[in-house]
């Protein structure tokens, strides 16, 4: 099994800035994934972030905006840039081991 | 806190079988309910929602109904087929203010065999 942190587990931020949220996890893995839920929505798959790969993105996100980072095979950040209220959401990161999926505990965060 | 439980499989059917999967859910408030699919390789796709009691969600011959005597939000299908083969995963949201905005159950490995 996998266990995942997130940090921070929530903030609020003012409009115009960046938060990087972080993503561990206790074993090693290949497949991560970045979901957001906004308020009254459904999650959404952000990008799928491989180690030793580029992340893949979805339509409708693009990398200047949030951009991944994944060093190696335990932890993983992805960045809000230049938030807007449209970004207050909770961020998930999710990981896929051995055909199992674990879900971190979320990043909820309020964009003022 | 918030829970889910759902039974974790995997759950082997025949192609044309009656799917039941069962979730049962632990909340402080009045969640939306969700059922998510996970394709091998791939990342949750959103398969269908209730947001209130009653409400019956249904997407590509899947239902589910919510359950507030029972909290429940069990996932059925009539005749399934082979291409439903994946991971299911029962979840709840509680984006009102909870301390556990998003909660899942472990997933329902689910094999059809033709």
């Amino acid at each position: 099994s996998a266990v995942i942190s997130q940090k921070p587990s929530r903030d609020i931020c003012q409009r115009g800035t960046s938060l990087t949220i972080q993503c561990q996890v206790d074993s090693q893995v290949t497949m991560m994934f970045w979901y957001r839920q906004q308020p009254g929505q459904s999650l959404t798959l952000i990008a799928t972030a491989n180690q030793g790969s580029e992340a893949t993105y979805e339509s409708g996100f693009v990398i200047d905006k949030f951009p991944i980072s994944r060093p190696n095979l335990t932890f993983s950040t992805l960045t809000v840039s230049n938030m807007s209220p449209e970004d207050s959401s909770i961020y998930l990161c999710s990981v896929e081991d051995d055909r199992k999926s674990y879900f971190g505990p979320g990043t909820r965060l309020t964009v003022t | 806190g918030n829970s889910v439980t759902q039974m974790e499989g995997p759950v082997t059917l025949s192609e044309e079988a009656f799917l039941t999967i069962n979730c049962t859910y632990t909340a402080t408030g009045y969640p939306s309910l969700f059922w998510y699919v996970q394709y091998p390789g791939e990342g949750l796709q959103l398969l269908l929602k209730a947001t209130k009691a009653d409400d019956k969600g249904s997407n590509k011959g899947f239902e589910a109904t919510y359950r507030k005597e029972t909290t429940s939000f069990h996932l059925e299908k009539g005749s399934v087929q082979v291409s439903d083969s994946a991971v299911y995963f029962c979840a709840l949201s509680d984006l009102g203010g909870g301390a556990d905005g998003l909660t899942f159950g472990k997933g329902t490995h689910l094999i059809i065999q033709p």
